[in-house]
Formats: structure tokens, C-alpha cells, sequence
């Protein structure tokens, strides 16, 4: 499965603006880039997800390098409920099905 | 619109036992997933459900299984539960399986212990 490398942890102020990296150098043509987030004692909760071209949305945009192999998710400004652990994870079609495969995810923390 | 459900919301289960989750997904969504959360190993995927088929299954072992009805809620099963079962287990559904991308929504889990 192809995998994506995020950083641990990144800490950020609130109102500031966020840069949330992640890397997936083994990503496959057809594989969307997908990004979720998941707050203390809930299930994951769906963010935004692209295939080649930027994409913006009410929630944050997703910058997609050129060669796909990296991609950056901005949060333009930060509120303290933005505090949670984001993934940033590849959705591959297998044989007509969707798998999600989640990486280790960043944990955000906002100062107020 | 009801979101996604589980139950039950936590359980305790003895070495050796079996046991059965339960997922109710959005209606209209025809896709269900399930995934295992742990401390050590984060979130895997384990299979996905889609018009009552399995359609794709992640590297589990066979004490792992599922299954859906055809009002889409779905079951899984754990047979011989060991110590490292421990973990929270997600549900998510979504409107369609494979194609273009679609995201998937998901439950707020069911936390099993074994002891």
C-alpha cells in the first residue's frame, strides 16, 4: 500500500494561518489524496480530498505539488476547535473497492 | 440527517470469547467500512461492505469477518478474541464504492477491552 509521512505533532496560534505537510512519494496515478481529521473521542471526520488540481472548500484548502508527490492542507484561520489529529491518506480503488489507508497523522494544537 | 451509528458504544470481552459490533449507516449510503484503531498501530483498514459483497478486505486474519444486510447495516464479527483485539473499532459509510472519490462518514466507534 502506498504510504504518506506526516510530521508528529506542529503547534499554531489561533487565528493564525496553518501548513499541514504531508508526503507521498510512492502515490499512483490514480490514487486521490484525501485529508480527515479526528477530535478527542470522536471518529475521524472528513476534511477535504483532491486528485491533481488545488481544491478549496468551507473546512481548508489542499495544495497539490506538481509530481502529486507531496501535498500541504491549510487552515486559514485557526480556531482553538481546529485542535485534533489530521491524516492525510491515500484512497486507493482496488479492484472496483475504496480503501483508505491511514498514515500516523499530525497532531495539531492551537494556542489561544 | 441521522448520522452514522454503532453499538454497542463500549465493551468488555474475556480472552477467548467472541463478539459482534453492529453499524447502522447513513441512509442512502450503500458502503460500509471498517477500521481498527490502537495506540501502537493507529488506524488500519480491515474490509469494506458494499450491496451486501465484501469488496475489499485489509491484513487481518480470519478471525476478522463481516457481513452486510440489504438495508446496508452491517456486522462484524471477532471470533477467539485475543489481548491485542483491545482497540476502538470505526465504522464509515459512504454513497458509493470505487469511482471517483467520495468520503466517507464515520461513527463514533465502539471501544472493546479484552481482559
Amino acid at each position: 500500500d502506498a504510504k504518506t509521512t506526516q510530521p508528529n505533532s506542529m503547534e499554531s496560534n489561533e487565528e493564525e494561518p496553518v501548513h499541514l505537510p504531508c508526503n507521498h512519494s510512492t502515490i499512483s496515478g490514480t490514487d486521490y489524496i484525501h485529508w480527515y481529521r479526528q477530535l478527542p473521542s470522536q471518529g475521524p471526520e472528513y476534511v477535504i480530498h483532491g486528485l491533481t488540481s488545488n481544491v478549496n472548500n468551507r473546512m481548508a484548502s489542499l495544495a497539490i505539488a506538481e509530481d502529486r508527490k507531496s501535498s500541504t492542507l491549510i487552515l486559514h484561520r485557526a480556531t482553538l476547535r481546529d485542535a485534533a489529529v489530521y491524516y492525510c491518506i491515500l484512497r486507493a480503488v482496488i479492484q472496483g473497492a475504496q480503501k483508505l489507508v491511514f498514515g500516523q497523522g499530525t497532531r495539531l494544537t492551537i494556542n489561544p | 440527517k441521522a448520522g452514522v451509528t454503532q453499538t454497542p458504544r463500549y465493551l468488555i470481552k474475556t480472552r477467548g470469547q467472541q463478539v459482534t459490533l453492529s453499524c447502522s449507516p447513513i441512509s442512502g449510503h450503500r458502503s460500509v467500512s471498517w477500521y481498527q484503531q490502537t495506540p501502537g498501530q493507529g488506524l488500519q483498514f480491515l474490509f469494506e461492505y458494499f450491496s451486501e459483497t465484501q469488496r475489499n478486505k485489509g491484513n487481518f486474519p480470519g478471525r476478522f469477518s463481516g457481513r452486510q444486510f440489504s438495508n446496508s447495516r452491517s456486522e462484524m464479527n471477532v471470533s477467539t478474541l485475543e489481548l491485542g483485539d483491545s482497540a476502538l473499532y470505526l465504522c464509515a459509510s459512504s454513497t458509493f464504492s470505487g469511482g471517483n472519490a467520495y468520503e466517507q462518514y464515520f461513527g463514533p466507534g465502539t471501544r472493546l477491552t479484552v481482559t
